[in-house]
């Protein structure tokens, strides 16, 4: 199965942008890679999802180069707010699905 | 649109005793997936449900149990409960159907059961 490996933790500055990217060296070819946002003593929330090359929506881009193993995720103009951890993960068909996730990168950001 | 709803919000149970967690998926999602979260190791997948069919089951042990009903409605059950299993219990659905080869309908949480063991 494929497994998913971000940096630990990142710091930034309210305004700048953040990128976190995530090696998924083992994704299947039936695989999409999606990212999600997790604040304490609440559930994750789903932020943005890409099969390949680049995904963006009103809060953020992904980018999904050619041979799909890695991503990174790009948070435009951060601010106190975005602190959090985020987690990518590869959704494993096997006949069922198993959501595999990783252990996140914490995002600090500071005033 | 009412979101993933997850009953109780805490518990505080203590070792041996046993528990039954709830979760009502967003109307209209028929995939229920279930979660361990703790700071030791993070987000764990327990086992999913389709159409009242478990899918997929993650590694926990058979004290580990779930269930779906017709409405898509899902409880999970942990039996004779020990420390460890003191968690965030996390629900999750999808409109993901039993024919899908590609996941590209995300999953939605709730916030969860705390659960705390004595």
């Amino acid at each position: 199965l494929a497994k998913t490996t971000q940096p630990i933790s990142m710091d930034s500055y309210e305004g700048q942008e953040v990128n976190i990217t995530c090696s998924h060296n083992n994704i299947a070819t039936n695989d999409y890679i999606t990212w999600y946002q997790q604040f304490p003593s609440q559930g994750p929330r789903f932020i943005i999802q890409g099969y390949k090359t680049k995904v963006t929506n009103e809060v953020a881009s992904l980018f999904i180069p050619a041979d799909r193993k890695s991503s990174t995720l790009s948070l435009p103009r951060v601010s106190l707010s975005d602190t959090a951890v985020y987690y990518c993960l590869v959704d494993v068909n096997t006949g069922g699905f198993k959501t595999i996730f990783g252990a996140g990168t914490r995002l600090f950001v500071k005033a | 649109k009412a979101g993933v709803t997850q009953t109780p919000r805490y518990l505080i149970k203590t070792r041996g005793q046993q528990v039954t967690l709830s979760c009502s998926p967003i109307s209209g999602h028929r995939s229920v997936s279930w979660y361990q979260q703790t700071p030791g190791q993070g987000l764990q997948f327990l086992f999913e449900y389709f159409s009242e069919t478990q899918r997929n089951k993650g590694n926990f042990p058979g004290r580990f149990s779930g269930r779906q009903f017709s409405n898509s409605r899902s409880e999970m059950n942990v039996s004779t409960l020990e420390l460890g299993d003191s968690a965030l219990y996390l629900c999750a659905s999808s409109r993901r159907t039993a024919c899908e080869r590609y996941s590209n309908q995300p999953q939605h949480f709730g916030d969860g059961t705390r659960l705390s063991i004595l």
